[in-house]
Formats: structure tokens, sequence, C-alpha cells
């Protein structure tokens, strides 16, 4: 089975810098995998990291440390439109499924 | 940019009947998934489909339901006599093939079982 653990809330200021952490317990661990879901949308894929290190995409950057089973997701230059859940999925050894946490709610406030 | 679509975005359904939830993957995408979200929790895997077949599904994904890709374009969910704890949001989603993981969602059909 698998566990995936996040914090449940986290709130910042307009233009701040935050990270959200992620920790996971996996049998057979093939890539990690963020996601934004504002309210009543669907999930948007953010980052992927399969490897230990840093993926940086524009304001978002990803990490993975493999040997901990532990990522996290940066935002910086905080946006009011980035208020949103934050997903972390893992996704197993030999499986397409993705296992999702159940996300943290980010309010960015002015 | 190509999305996934999904139809309609709103069902509502009497307890026992029988819902299709359609959806179209983008268009050159390999894999097709299904995931159900109730109202507050996680994104839950429910299955997942390629070359014509269930590859992979959860223990979610009992008899009640089944999937099926009628043509070229279409991903459909069926759920037979459904029961309340159904409703839930349920999110189409697809991948592009081998070597590539990420999967895109459709914006989701809202279903509330009465």
């Amino acid at each position: 089975g698998q566990n995936i653990d996040q914090p449940t809330e986290m709130t910042a200021t307009e233009g701040a810098i935050v990270q959200i952490n992620c920790t996971y317990q996996t049998s057979g661990f093939n890539g990690l995998f963020w996601y934004q879901q504002h309210a009543g949308e669907a999930p948007t894929f953010l980052s992927y990291n399969v490897l230990d290190g840093l993926e940086e995409k524009g304001r978002f950057s990803s990490f993975l440390s493999r040997s901990k089973g532990y990522s996290y997701l940066l935002l910086k230059e905080l946006q009011m439109k980035d208020s949103a859940s934050y997903l972390c999925a893992v996704r197993e050894a030999g499986r397409r499924a993705l296992t999702f946490g159940s996300g943290t709610r980010l309010q960015v406030q002015p | 940019e190509p999305e996934v679509t999904q139809t309609p975005s709103h069902q509502v359904t009497q307890m026992g009947q029988e819902v299709i939830l359609r959806c179209v993957p983008i268009s050159n995408h390999l894999y097709f998934y299904w995931y159900r979200q109730i109202l507050g929790q996680k994104v839950e895997f429910l299955v997942s489909f390629y070359n014509n077949e269930i590859s992979e599904k959860s223990e979610i994904f009992d008899d009640q339901f089944s999937v099926e890709r009628p043509d070229g374009s279409n991903f459909t969910l069926k759920i037979r006599s459904t029961k309340l704890e159904d409703s839930a949001m349920y999110f189409c989603a697809s991948s592009p093939g081998q070597g590539t993981y990420e999967q895109y969602f459709g914006p989701g059909t809202r279903l509330t079982v009465t």
C-alpha cells in the first residue's frame, strides 16, 4: 500500500515564496506528480519527478529525494490566482494509476 | 491546446438507475483513466484502459462499473444501479503513451444520486 502525507492548509502572502511538502511511503516508487486543483475544477498537471533533484518550470519548482521519500513544490512570486489545492500523487512501479494525497489548500493573501 | 472533454457536466439520477458518463480523451493519447473525488475527499483511481482493454483497476471498480471505448474518440464509464455513495465528481484523464506518464484531466462530471 501507499501512504502520502501533506499539510492540510497553508497561508502565504502575495509576492512571497511558499514550499509545500509531501512525504510518501510506497512499496515500489516510480515517480511523483504535483497537480493544482482550484475549487470545483479538475486537477491540472504541474510537474513530474522520477529522479532526485530539482525540476524548475517558471514560477514553480519541484524537488524529489527518493531515499527520504520526500518531495516539495516551491511556488515563487505568489499571485492571488495561486490560491488552490496542491495535490501530491505517486506512481508505483509497474503501474500507471496515480495515488493522490489529500492535498494542501493554499490561501494567498494580499 | 488539446483538452480532455467530458459530458454531461452535471448528472442527477435516482438510486438504482444506470448512468453513462462520457469522455473524449486527447486525440493522440493512448492511455485513458477514470478517477473520482467525493466532495471534500482525495482523488481516487478507478480504472485505466489501454489497447481496448482494462489495464488496471482499483478495489472501488467492482461489478457495478464498466468502461468502454465504443469508437475512436469516446471513452465511457457506466455505473449500473447507482447508490447514494456513488455521488462524486468523476474525472476522465488521458496520457500520451510509452515513456510519458503525466495524466491530463477533463473538467469532470458531477454525479448526484438521490
